[in-house]
């Protein structure tokens, strides 16, 4: 069974701060994908970014950052620099062939950034 | 523009009386399904479907039921709706080819009194 946790339920963080928020999953595929989500207050997820099981590079956008570590399947999301905007709720998710069908979401991390 | 829409977005409702949410898509994904969020539960699936005709359950199914008879619909029916299904609603759907981009909707939100 596949499986994804996020152990932090919440996150408060004082503006400029960097922040880390940590994903970690369990799966018996060796194809799989990864993905990030956000969901402002308003209710919508938005898609921030997919990494497939074999491409282990870091990404960087922005003041958003990616750690994909297979030796430990972790997916951990850093944002630098936080800012006022960035305070919502972040949902991790793990998908066997990348599409809708099978896709399974942590319980999400709610980050608020303090002015 | 690339669009999956869900409808209705807001709705009360009385125990009992049966509704169904609708959920288009106009990218001829053969893919879609259906998550519901609760709070500190995040999003579970409750049905999905692979193409027309073919549907499957998810992980939270008990209670609803679906329909997949043209490609780009795929309705969430609640047939007799109770308060634990009080939830946000997310329809997504996505192409068979591997790593595609998955579209959600913008969700519904369902209450049921």
């Amino acid at each position: 069974a596949q499986k994804v946790t996020q152990a932090q339920t919440e996150i408060s963080v004082v503006e400029k701060e960097d922040v880390t928020l940590d994903c970690v999953y369990e799966t018996r595929d060796t194809t799989y994908y990864l993905f990030w989500y956000k969901q402002p207050p308003s209710g919508e997820l938005v898609f921030l970014i997919r990494r497939n099981s074999f491409d282990e590079q870091n990404e960087i956008s922005g003041r958003y950052s990616w750690n994909f570590q297979k030796s430990t399947s972790s997916f951990n999301f850093t944002i630098t620099a936080s800012q006022v905007v960035d305070s919502a709720v972040y949902f991790c998710a793990l998908s066997p062939q990348g599409g809708s069908e099978k896709l399974v979401f942590g319980k999400g991390t709610k980050l608020t950034v303090n002015p | 523009e690339a669009q999956v829409t869900q409808n209705p977005r807001y709705l009360i409702t009385v125990t009992g009386k049966k509704l169904t949410v609708t959920c288009s898509q106009n990218m001829n994904h053969e893919y879609m399904s259906w998550y519901r969020q609760d709070p500190g539960l995040g999003l579970r699936q409750i049905y999905y479907s692979m193409n027309v005709e073919v549907t499957d359950k998810g992980d939270v199914p008990e209670g609803y039921k679906v329909s997949r008879k043209e490609k780009r619909n795929f309705p969430l029916i609640l047939e007799s709706p109770s308060p634990n299904q009080t939830s946000l609603y997310f329809c997504a759907s996505s192409s068979g080819l591997s790593g595609n981009t998955i579209y959600f909707g913008e969700g519904s939100w369902l209450t049921v009194v």
